[in-house]
């Protein structure tokens, strides 16, 4: 089975920390994705990578960026974390994209911002 | 216009009984369709992807329409352990990498 393993199952910050959360995946998959979920709003697109050093943004970027220097290892930053930025954030990977290909994602990341 | 629309529920059904949700998609080009499941403060999971065809798997069954743009999850003989958010989960055609689009979720509860 895939395996996406997030660093932190629940982490509390202060406004204006920089903050970072790691993704690592076991199977060899080109595409990760960081979403967050929000109640009513769903998961949404931060950013996603689909090759080492390689990222597009996704929906809501703002506040946010990525690293990907290794291929099973994707990490989210948030530069100055603000109140907002609290929520719980998914990371998932996919293997290259072809006719249904699935997203397996990690654990989950509750981020509190205080 | 969202890409993908559920009703959010949600579905209050007793046990055994049979449930239905619907999911609606935007784009017409749209290549892959699948359901995952949610429990409450967890990661979603896989439950079914969607074929053209329409596929079943013990007590669900999956359907896409493609005329009408929408995909169904149909639950038979509901079970407690069913209670979940079931999220929808569109892609589209035409990336080299896959895109995938969430609806809200429908939130299913079951009861004795």
């Amino acid at each position: 089975d895939v395996k996406v393993t997030q660093s932190s199952r629940y982490l509390v910050k202060r406004t204006g920390e920089k903050v970072f959360l790691e993704c690592v995946q076991d199977m060899d998959h080109e595409n990760m994705f960081w979403y967050r979920q929000d109640p009513g709003l769903g998961l949404r697109l931060i950013y996603f990578s689909y090759d080492v050093k390689m990222k597009e943004k996704g929906d809501i970027p703002e506040g946010y960026s990525v690293s990907r220097e290794k291929k099973e290892r994707f990490s989210l930053i948030l530069e100055s974390a603000s109140t907002n930025q609290t929520s719980m954030y998914l990371c998932a990977s996919s293997p290259l994209a072809g006719a249904n290909e699935k997203l397996f994602f990690g654990s989950g990341t509750q981020l509190s911002v205080l | 216009r969202k890409e993908v629309e559920q009703d959010p529920g949600p579905f209050n059904v007793p046990e055994g009984a049979t449930v239905a949700f619907n999911c609606t998609y935007s784009n017409s080009a749209s290549q892959s369709f699948f359901w995952y499941r949610q429990d409450c403060r967890k990661e979603p999971k896989l439950l079914m992807s969607v074929y053209s065809s329409g596929n079943e798997d013990g007590r669900f069954t999956a359907q896409l329409n493609r005329a009408s743009q929408y995909i169904s999850l149909l639950i038979r003989d509901s079970k407690l352990s069913d209670s979940a958010t079931y999220l929808c989960v569109v892609t589209p055609r035409g990336y080299n990498f896959n895109k995938f689009y969430f609806g809200s979720g429908t939130k299913l509860n079951v009861k004795p």
